[in-house]
């Protein structure tokens, strides 16, 4: 079985903040994804990686950043955490491709700008 | 500009009826479409799939449907259970590639 594993389950941090989030999958996927879950606007594609080293824009990369410096590894990064990035975000992976294909997705951070 | 509708945020059902989910789509050049089921505090779940190939797909107690010339699939419940409970997201895929654009989410409460 296909296992993203999000570092955190729950984050707590302060406006201005530098915040990282972390996401793995154990399954040699190429593509790894990162969302956003908000109540009534369904999840959101941030950004997504079909490779090490890149990078593509979703449909709401403002105020996001991603690194994808090994292939198992896609972290998020909120360069300067604000009140309205407060939400649930969801990593997802699939294989090279992909296409026709299930992504496959962590447990979720929830995570709270003070 | 939401690509993949679904219009109802919730339905309540009883243990043992038809649950049916819908979801509408705009975009011609979606092709693939999926139904993932969430839990609280978990992350969505893959349930079923249909390519634009076919208008009708089953997996036990799930059978999704696909009208391309409405641009409108379903998924159908039968008999539905308390466990069954759950957010469910309809999500789209073009050809071109494998991002996905999902649904609102429906709220699904099946009562004992």
């Amino acid at each position: 079985d296909v296992k993203v594993t999000q570092s955190s389950r729950y984050l707590v941090k302060r406006t201005g903040e530098k915040v990282f989030l972390e996401c793995v999958q154990d399954m040699d996927h190429e593509n790894m994804f990162w969302y956003r879950q908000d109540p009534g606007l369904g999840l959101r594609l941030i950004y997504f990686s079909y490779d090490v080293k890149m990078k593509e824009k979703g449909d709401i990369p403002e105020g996001y950043s991603v690194s994808r410096e090994k292939k198992e590894r896609f972290s998020l990064i909120l360069e300067s955490a604000s009140t309205n990035q407060t939400s649930m975000y969801l990593c997802a992976s699939t294989p090279l491709g992909g296409y026709n294909q299930p992504q496959h997705f962590g447990d979720g951070t929830r995570l709270s700008i003070l | 500009d939401q690509q993949v509708k679904q219009n109802s945020p919730s339905l309540s059902v009883q243990e043992g009826r038809i649950s049916i989910l819908n979801c509408d789509y705009t975009n011609s050049m979606f092709d693939y479409f999926l139904w993932y089921k969430k839990y609280p505090a978990e992350g969505p779940t893959f349930l079923i799939s249909i390519s634009s190939i076919k208008d009708k797909n089953e997996d036990g107690r799930f059978t999704v449907f696909l009208n391309k010339s409405a641009k409108h699939l379903s998924l159908h419940i039968v008999p539905s259970q308390p466990g069954d409970s759950a957010v469910y997201f309809c999500a789209a895929e073009e050809t071109s590639g494998s991002r996905l654009t999902f649904g609102e989410g429906t709220q699904l409460t099946v009562n004992p």
